[in-house]
């Protein structure tokens, strides 16, 4: 299984301003993905990034939003950009184990209050 | 598409009695299908896991599944609970392969458990 740990675990924002959520992975893994879980919702895929090429968002999420970089195979960052009270969420970083597992490893996540 | 379906929202369950928290699902293909568990304050943690084989599968911390191809389901039961399991449990499927070759599941809304001392 992969170790996954995220920064900062949780913060309190201003409108207006932006975010940045650190993952980084203990072990070097071709996959990313970032999610959005909503207050009593399900999470939700908001982009897959691949290491060296630009990330793939899902419906609904756009780049200029949630803009994401992979500088290398166990490190990535999301930011939340022009934040409303409705970004308020909890932000999880994950990882696939791999062809060879099938599984997904989730970082402890990201708790984000945007005032 | 692919859909995960919980009924429940939430589920209460006194110690020691069995529990059951119910997940149907709609994919494409033969079925992968997840559970996970999420505690306050914490990330999702990996549960159990159907792919093929035997329709029980048996996880962590005491708790099983039991995939029903007739029925689209994949409820995760456990024999006696403890006040412990109390947390967020969440189903998950998929038909295959996402992009890339990496495994994109769709979740469920996610069920509350709730154990009773």
């Amino acid at each position: 299984s992969a170790v996954i740990s995220q920064k900062p675990s949780r913060d309190i924002c201003q409108r207006g301003t932006s975010l940045t959520i650190q993952c980084q992975v203990d072990s070097q893994v071709t996959m990313m993905f970032w999610y959005r879980q909503q207050p009593g919702q399900s999470l939700t895929l908001i982009a897959t990034a691949n290491q060296g090429s630009e990330a793939t968002y899902e419906s609904g999420f756009v780049i200029d939003k949630f803009p994401i970089s992979r500088p290398n195979l166990t490190f990535s960052t999301l930011t939340v950009s022009n934040m409303s009270p409705e970004d308020s969420s909890i932000y999880l970083c994950s990882v696939d184990g791999g062809q060879s597992t099938d599984t997904q490893y989730f970082g402890p996540g990201t708790r984000l209050t945007v005032l | 598409a692919q859909s995960v379906a919980q009924p429940e929202d939430q589920v209460n369950v006194a110690e020691g009695n069995p529990l059951t928290v119910k997940c149907t699902y709609s994919v494409s293909g033969n079925p992968y299908l997840f559970w996970y568990v999420q505690y306050p304050n914490r990330g999702l943690q990996f549960l159990l896991k159907y792919i093929t084989g035997d329709n029980l599968v048996k996880g962590s911390y005491g708790f099983e599944a039991e995939f029903n191809k007739s029925q689209t389901s994949f409820h995760l039961k456990k024999p006696s609970a403890l006040v412990s399991d109390s947390a967020l449990y969440f189903c998950a499927a998929m038909g295959g392969l996402g992009p890339g070759g990496s495994y994109i599941p769709t979740f469920g809304r996610g069920t509350s458990l709730i154990v009773h001392p």
